[in-house]
């Protein structure tokens, strides 16, 4: 099975400043790597598919890299909304998928 | 407008088995995948098996295997969640999302998500 650790386990952030969050995969995935929002008691949303490619409705501000085994998510001006958990998920190897424990972006 | 909504929450005992329904509108229920997600209380998110709605194969996650069966009703547009065996660590919100379009299944994300369906185990 495919690991995937996020890192930090917690992000403390301004609003209007910069949030990197960080994903890493213990084996290649190559692009195949998303990332959702999750805040609390709702549903996760899907933000970024194929490492990069943003969802429908998700803002410019939120954008993804990377490929292999190292991702990023950086939102480059973090508005009150930004707040919440964020996972990864790799789906390299089909129909398994594994999600990331998880980052929580929390107002500093 | 795709809307996933899902059966209300449930209370078991110990050794029972519950059954969750996600009932889909918006998209041509047969044309995708239709994934189960399992998140206990404070924790991450835990892949549970996904089902084409067409034929109604199944595959799902070794950690489950034997105790989840996740089936599909096509009249209806309902997905269907069973659990077996409950004990107290599967409380935990469970939800179906929208797996990949069956002609581009590498694309395996999951987009979007029912509200989620409480499940609480305790005797």
């Amino acid at each position: 099975e495919i690991v995937m650790t996020q890192s930090p386990a917690t992000l403390s952030v301004s609003p209007g400043e910069r949030a990197t969050l960080s994903c890493r995969a213990s084996q290649s995935v190559s692009y195949n790597l998303a990332w959702y929002q999750q805040k609390p008691g709702q549903a996760p949303r899907l933000l970024i598919y194929g490492a990069s490619t943003r969802a429908t409705g998700i803002p410019a501000r939120v954008s993804g890299s990377g490929s292999g085994t190292e991702f990023t998510l950086t939102i480059s001006s973090l508005q009150s909304e930004d707040f919440a958990v964020y996972y990864c998920q790799q789906y390299n190897k089909w129909p398994q998928v594994t999600f990331g424990g998880g980052t929580k972006v929390e107002i500093k | 407008e795709v809307q996933l909504v899902q059966s209300g929450a449930e209370v078991k005992k110990p050794g029972a088995t519950v059954k969750i329904s996600c009932k889909v509108s918006g998209y041509t229920f047969t044309d995708y995948y239709m994934h189960w997600v399992k998140q206990a209380p404070g924790k991450g998110l835990e892949w549970m098996g996904l089902v084409d709605p067409a034929d109604g194969e199944a595959i799902y996650a070794e950690k489950f295997q034997g105790r989840v069966t996740i089936t599909a009703d096509t009249a209806r547009d309902i997905a269907y969640m069973e659990l077996s065996s409950l004990r107290s660590e599967d409380t935990a919100v469970y939800y179906c999302a929208t797996g990949p379009l069956k002609s581009n299944y590498a694309e395996n994300c999951l987009d979007p998500w029912g509200q989620g369906t409480l499940v609480t185990v305790s005797s």
